[in-house]
């Protein structure tokens, strides 16, 4: 169980263009989504934290209007990266809170984007 | 700025050796500290999650420390396989139930036969 699709795994896309990821919970309503960002040899790096028909929260230095988060529905939560640039390239990975107390996260696979 | 800090940053055991690693995290202001198992090309893999100081939690041949005092957690792994191959993630938590969690850089392991 708790099950996280995250789509595309990989997307190579020119610079200037706007690119959408989508994080899905198969088995469960995930209350709470946070997205991430991992940088070669470095940390995840909390992007945003997304709650279901709200607006999303932002970590410090991640410009909200250049990645617009919607967290639509309990299941569903996508990231768009608006006007990709060659900076942009990196690996985005989505989690989910089933909002029960103290549980794990439950991950995404993840996407791997490349900005030419 | 809170951190995480793992170490080693990667290792390279025999299969049948046991191996530990060391995660430390800011020790104010603790909420819960996580291990997760990521295998390449997969997703994340929670292992645990402690929340009491003295914690320790087993699963199968892994097992995991917590000092909240001092801000430290330990893995074992003992008896190490091939398949325990992986990079092994610590992440704190220093809000209530689904505040997000801070990462270390994780160590990775490599086991070979």
């Amino acid at each position: 169980g708790a099950v996280v699709s995250q789509h595309p795994s990989r997307v190579i896309c020119k610079s200037g263009t706007s690119v959408k990821i989508e994080c899905r919970s198969l088995d469960f309503q995930a209350t709470t989504m946070f997205w991430y960002r991992q940088f070669p040899k470095q940390s995840l790096m909390l992007m945003a934290t997304s709650n279901e028909g709200s607006k999303a929260t932002y970590e410090q230095g991640v410009e909200k209007d250049k990645f617009l988060i919607n967290h639509a529905s309990l299941t569903l939560s996508t990231l768009t990266v608006t006007s990709a640039h060659p900076e942009d390239s990196s690996f985005y990975i989505c989690s989910a809170h089933p909002g029960q107390g103290i549980s794990p996260l439950h991950f995404g696979n993840g996407t791997r984007l490349t900005v030419t | 700025i809170l951190n995480v800090e793992q170490s080693p940053q990667s290792l390279h055991v025999q299969e049948g050796d046991s191996t530990n690693f060391t995660c430390s995290f800011p020790s104010s202001n603790f909420y819960a500290l996580h291990w997760y198992r990521w295998e390449t090309a997969k997703s994340p893999e929670a292992l645990f999650v402690m929340t009491l100081n003295g914690d320790e939690k087993k699963k199968g041949r892994i097992s995991a420390t917590l000092n909240t005092k001092e801000g430290y957690s330990y893995l074992y792994i003992k008896g190490s396989q091939p398949e325990d191959s992986a990079t092994y993630l610590c992440a704190f938590s220093a809000g209530q139930a689904g505040t997000a969690l801070i990462f270390g850089k994780g160590t990775t392991l490599s086991v070979s036969s």
